[in-house]
Formats: structure tokens, C-alpha cells, sequence
């Protein structure tokens, strides 16, 4: 079946320092791949999106490239801020699923330092 | 512009007690969700619905019953609580590539 896999945390990084958190995943089709995050006491929202091989998702000055070589869909960002503290999620949508659903990685929390 | 609703908030439950989790939809998506979260687990599917009258379940469905009445309203009904039930659920309506998360459930089963 599906599977997602992405770097435990917690990441904890100083302010305006380079983020990366690894994600991987294990799909029987060619799934579309997401990144949702949560903020403390909320719910997921959407933070980007791929949907085929090579594309970049991008907002917020995160951003995630689709390698279909290597399985992945890690996230960057260049500079983080204290805002950006929160829990990642890798999630992908396999379109040969009956249902709409999400597939989710464990989640990543990053703890960013003034 | 409510999106998803999940009511309520919180809960706290003795073990073997009854409930029931609302989530409710004002888009229209044929297609509702309910999943739990638990920690390093990620989010994991209980039970889905591709339309009205119509459910399956997911990776986790056992200790947990679904309907789908509606198009709007999918709710979750635990029928005796475990404190292996004690998690953060997130209801979740989609259409295409968009998905949309209430704002969460966190139950506690003492």
C-alpha cells in the first residue's frame, strides 16, 4: 500500500537559518504530493502542492520539487522565523484509490529559536 | 464561508460510554473523511465516503461507525470508548485536489 516517510523531530533552528525536512513516500500510481502544516491548537492547512514529476510547490517561501527519481518531495526553506514553528506534514493522494483520501507521513515538528 | 465544522471541541469520556462526533460541509464535496491523530503517527484514516449513503473503511475503522445521511453531514460514533481512542480527530471534506480539515476533536477516554 501507500506509505509516507519523513525525518522525526523536533527540528529546532535558530532564526534565518536554512530549513530542510525529508519526506519519501512508496506509491502503486503517480500521486499527487502535499505538505500540510498545523499551528498550535489548529487544524492542518495547505501549505503546497505538487502533481506530476518535476513540478515545484511553493508559498511562503517554503517550497518542495516532485522527484519521481528518488521517490521524494523534500521541504525548504531558505530563512525561517519564529512563526514558522509548527508540525509538517507529508501527505500524498493516490489516484488509484477508490476514495479521495490522504496518505500522511508522521509529521515533523520544527521549533524555531528568536 | 464555514467550510468544515466539527463539533465539539473537546471531550472527556469514561471508558465503555457512547458518542458521537459531528462534522458538517457547506461545499458540496461529494467526498468526507475522518481521521485520528496521534503522536509520530501522523494522520491516520478511520473511515471514508465518496457521496451520500455510501461509506468504507479505512486503516483504523474498529471501535468506530460512520453514516452518511447527506451530502453535508458525515458523523463518527464511537460505541463503547477505550482509552486507545484517546487521540485528536480531523474531519475532512475534498473535491479533486483540494481538501478541507475542521478544526479538530480532542477526546479523552479515562
Amino acid at each position: 500500500g501507500d506509505s509516507v516517510t519523513q525525518m522525526e523531530g523536533p527540528v529546532t533552528l535558530s532564526e534565518e537559518a536554512f530549513l530542510t525536512i525529508n519526506c519519501t513516500y512508496t506509491a502503486t500510481g503517480y500521486p499527487s504530493l502535499f505538505w500540510y502544516v498545523q499551528y498550535p491548537g489548529e487544524g492542518l492547512q495547505l501549505l503546497l502542492k505538487a502533481t506530476k514529476a518535476d513540478d515545484k510547490g511553493s508559498n511562503k517561501g517554503f517550497e518542495a520539487t516532485y522527484r519521481k527519481e528518488t521517490t521524494s518531495f523534500h521541504l525548504e526553506k531558505g530563512s525561517v522565523q519564529v512563526s514558522d514553528s509548527a508540525v509538517y506534514f507529508c501527505a500524498l493522494r493516490d489516484l488509484g484509490n477508490a476514495g479521495n483520501m490522504l496518505t500522511f507521513g508522521g509529521g515533523t515538528r520544527l521549533m524555531v529559536k528568536p | 464561508n464555514a467550510g468544515v465544522t466539527q463539533t465539539p471541541k473537546f471531550q472527556v469520556l469514561k471508558t465503555g460510554q457512547s458518542m458521537t462526533l459531528q462534522c458538517a460541509q457547506d461545499m458540496n464535496h461529494e467526498y468526507m473523511s475522518w481521521y485520528r491523530q496521534d503522536p509520530g503517527m501522523g494522520l491516520r484514516l478511520i473511515h471514508y465516503s465518496v457521496g451520500a449513503g455510501i461509506t468504507d473503511q479505512g486503516e483504523v475503522p474498529n471501535g468506530y461507525n460512520v453514516s452518511r445521511s447527506t451530502t453535508e453531514d458525515f458523523p463518527l460514533r464511537l460505541l463503547s470508548a477505550a482509552p486507545s481512542q484517546t487521540s485528536v480527530y480531523f474531519c475532512a471534506s475534498s473535491s479533486g485536489q483540494v481538501f478541507t480539515f475542521g478544526s479538530g476533536t480532542r477526546l479523552t477516554v479515562v
